[in-house]
């Protein structure tokens, strides 16, 4: 019963241009959601969350976009830079402090 | 400033052997959370422990699999008897007072032959 779900393994996008990875989930009693990026042979690293009281958040370069009645969120990247080429997992927690749930994560490849 | 800290970083068992896994987490920070990940797979919550207490265990294989986090040293994770199966990326993270985010150890890999 996979909640959390990353439909597209990978994405590849040149260098400059905006990244867009997608996330759906099926358990609306979610209160945060969040981006983790993880290189090979190390842990992920938390990007940049967003509560369900809001539908986006920003941090620099990185947007999350969240859409409660769809159950979507999406992370913007712009502009991607090749040392954002990682694999990029959503996670969920039902409140803070909670284990994460965790998609598939989808490997994105930014090209120079 | 030194992150969560997991050794070994590489564990190779035979089928049958126990394996140990370490974690100890960031400095001062009192809740440890475990995760697995399969090859081709995302990660997956095993446990979730406060010092001395097990606060959530929803994720533990019922067999083989247990784990501590005492109140002096790292959090344990222990594997008895692997099997095949159990060969995947051991993940443990840590956070202050149940916040939202949890700081990720590099993972121990484990390799059951």
């Amino acid at each position: 019963d996979q909640q959390v779900k990353q439909n597209s393994p990978s994405l590849s996008v040149q260098e400059g241009r905006i990244s867009i990875l997608n996330c759906d989930y099926t358990n609306s009693m979610f209160d945060y959601f969040l981006w983790y990026k993880k290189y090979p042979a190390e842990g992920p690293t938390f990007l940049i969350s967003i509560s369900s009281i809001k539908d986006k958040n920003e941090d620099g370069r990185f947007t999350v976009f969240l859409n409660k009645s769809a159950k979507h969120l999406s992370l913007h990247i712009v502009p991607s830079q090749p040392g954002d080429s990682a694999v990029y997992f959503c996670a969920t927690m039902k409140s803070s402090g909670d284990k994460l749930t965790f998609g598939t994560g989808t490997r994105l490849a930014v090209r120079p | 400033n030194a992150g969560v800290m997991q050794n070994p970083r590489h564990l190779v068992r035979r089928r049958g052997q126990e394996a140990r896994l370490r974690c100890s987490p960031m400095k001062g920070h009192s809740h440890v959370y475990w995760y697995r990940q399969l090859p081709e797979e995302g990660l997956k919550f095993m446990v979730y422990l406060q010092k001395e207490n097990i606060i959530d265990e929803s994720g533990m294989p019922k067999e083989r699999f247990s784990a501590e986090f005492p109140k002096e040293g790292p959090s344990i994770l222990r594997i008895q008897q692997v099997v095949r199966g159990d060969s995947a990326a051991y993940f443990c993270a840590s956070s202050l007072d149940r916040g939202l985010e949890q700081y990720f150890g590099p993972g121990t890999r484990l390799t059951v032959t």
